[in-house]
């Protein structure tokens, strides 16, 4: 089975744009979370999508959104970009998105703002 | 809140163990989980643990006590390539809370 995959790799924006993330999770899966790496910061959670329904968020503010299709890809958007977006973006995918279910992790998105 | 604390570095050497403790506090207790990260990768799952006792995954061990609001992850026979970054993380429904992460370094 292929795992989660994440495009693009890498991304340069500037301060006031806007950015698509996508994740095409493990087949089968139908939980997608997003995560948030900086090393201030640590890992924290943006939103978990299931069966195209957003089901969780975290305390993120309202540029930051998403979204998830019938095949169970997702995608983040986030507008007006800040300096301080600049991170390492995850998406993660598992079964049904348990606490008794791993979740596997893509290679991330790293995100850099100029 | 819900929050977890745990050391930020550890140090040790090739063949030794080494265990990684986690303190949490939660609204509600959904088992604690643990997370390897290398320096640019993706965290990937270790072990979970939903009830009081130790979990055995090869040279990886976890354990959790409820009543003391505590976990750890015991590293054995420890290996170069063990040198990363390990997280706790408690959750349910595909969102995960983590602790700020342990950088273990293996010296030889």
């Amino acid at each position: 089975k292929a795992g989660v995959t994440q495009t693009p790799r890498y991304l340069i924006k500037t301060r006031g744009q806007q950015v698509t993330l996508s994740c095409s999770p493990i087949s089968g899966h139908r939980s997608v979370s997003w995560y948030q790496q900086t090393p201030g910061q640590g890992l924290q959670f943006l939103f978990e999508y299931f069966s195209e329904t957003q089901r969780n968020k975290g305390n993120f503010p309202g540029r930051f959104s998403g979204r998830q299709f019938s095949n169970s890809r997702s995608e983040m958007n986030v507008s007006t970009l800040e300096l301080g977006d600049s991170a390492l973006y995850l998406c993660a995918s598992s079964e049904q998105g348990t606490s008794n279910q791993p979740q596997h992790f893509g290679d991330g998105t790293r995100l850099s703002i100029l | 809140g819900q929050s977890l604390e745990q050391p930020s570095e550890v140090t040790a050497v090739e063949g030794a163990i080494v265990q990684i403790n986690c303190t949490y506090q939660t609204s509600g207790f959904y088992g604690l989980s643990w997370y390897q990260q290398h320096d640019g990768g993706a965290p990937t799952f270790l072990s979970y643990n939903a009830l009081d006792g130790l979990e055995e995954t090869g040279r990886f061990s976890s354990f959790l006590s409820r009543s003391d609001s505590y976990g750890y992850l015991l590293l054995q026979e420890l290996q170069m390539k063990d040198s990363a970054s390990y997280f706790c993380a408690h959750g349910n429904t595909g969102k995960l809370i983590f602790g700020q992460g342990t950088t273990l370094q293996v010296k030889p």
